[in-house]
């Protein structure tokens, strides 16, 4: 199976912060990686597919880059609706679908 | 407008199967080159991805859980089924069923299911 990790586990930060997630996969995916948003009691949210395209709705203040196994999350002057927990999760043809432990933001 | 939307008993008892349903609109399992997902939660803890159907009949399933999943389609009831044998306590989570292939862009809200004697 292909392994995510994510750091930090936990983020502290402030409105207007700039943040960045990181996602390392245990071995390359390419650029097949999504990145998810999930608020308390609620079903997660695309953010971003492949690695850095922005599903459509989704405020232009996130970001995704990366390829092969290490894979970053930003967010540019982060707003009181993101404070959250976010995933990363991975495809690959072989070990379809998995997910990284979580990353969750929280007001400083 | 896609939905999806889940459905099921919000507790078992262990040893029982738990059949859960994921009822969609707004695209089609027949046509459409998309599959649903079923992915779980345990409280306070990460997504799990469980099981896939691909549009095209296709099915996956996680290793660890292979032998106690199936999933199935029916087109004509815009509907996708999840059976999982020999429930036990530490399969208590939410339940989530997702559209999508590589990533997965619409989500149901989820369904608790508790399993307790």
């Amino acid at each position: 199976d292909i392994q995510l990790t994510q750091s930090p586990s936990t983020l502290s930060a402030s409105v207007g912060d700039r943040v960045t997630i990181t996602c390392r996969a245990s071995q390359s995916i390419s650029t097949w990686l999504a990145w998810y948003q999930q608020q308390p009691g609620k079903a997660p949210k695309l953010l971003i597919y492949k690695a850095s395209s922005l599903q459509s709705g989704v405020p232009s203040r996130f970001s995704g880059s990366g390829s092969g196994t290490e894979f970053t999350l930003n967010i540019n002057s982060l707003q009181p609706d993101d404070f959250a927990t976010y995933y990363c999760q991975q495809y690959n043809s072989h070990s379809p679908w998995t997910f990284g432990q979580g990353t969750k933001v929280e007001i400083k | 407008q896609i939905t999806l939307q889940e459905s099921g008993p919000t507790l078992v008892k262990p040893t029982q199967t738990l059949t859960l349903t994921c009822t969609y609109s707004g695209f089609s399992l027949s046509s459409d080159t998309v599959g649903v997902g079923w992915f779980r939660q345990p409280p306070g803890m990460a997504l799990e991805w469980l099981a896939f159907i691909h549009w095209n009949g296709d099915r996956r399933y996680s290793p660890s859980l292979k032998t106690r999943l199936t999933i199935a389609k029916d087109p004509s009831r815009n509907q996708v089924v999840l059976t999982m044998t020999n429930m036990d306590s530490v399969d208590t989570a939410t339940y989530f069923c997702a559209r999508g292939t590589t990533d997965f862009d619409y989500w149901g809200r989820g369904t608790l299911v508790t399993v307790s004697s």
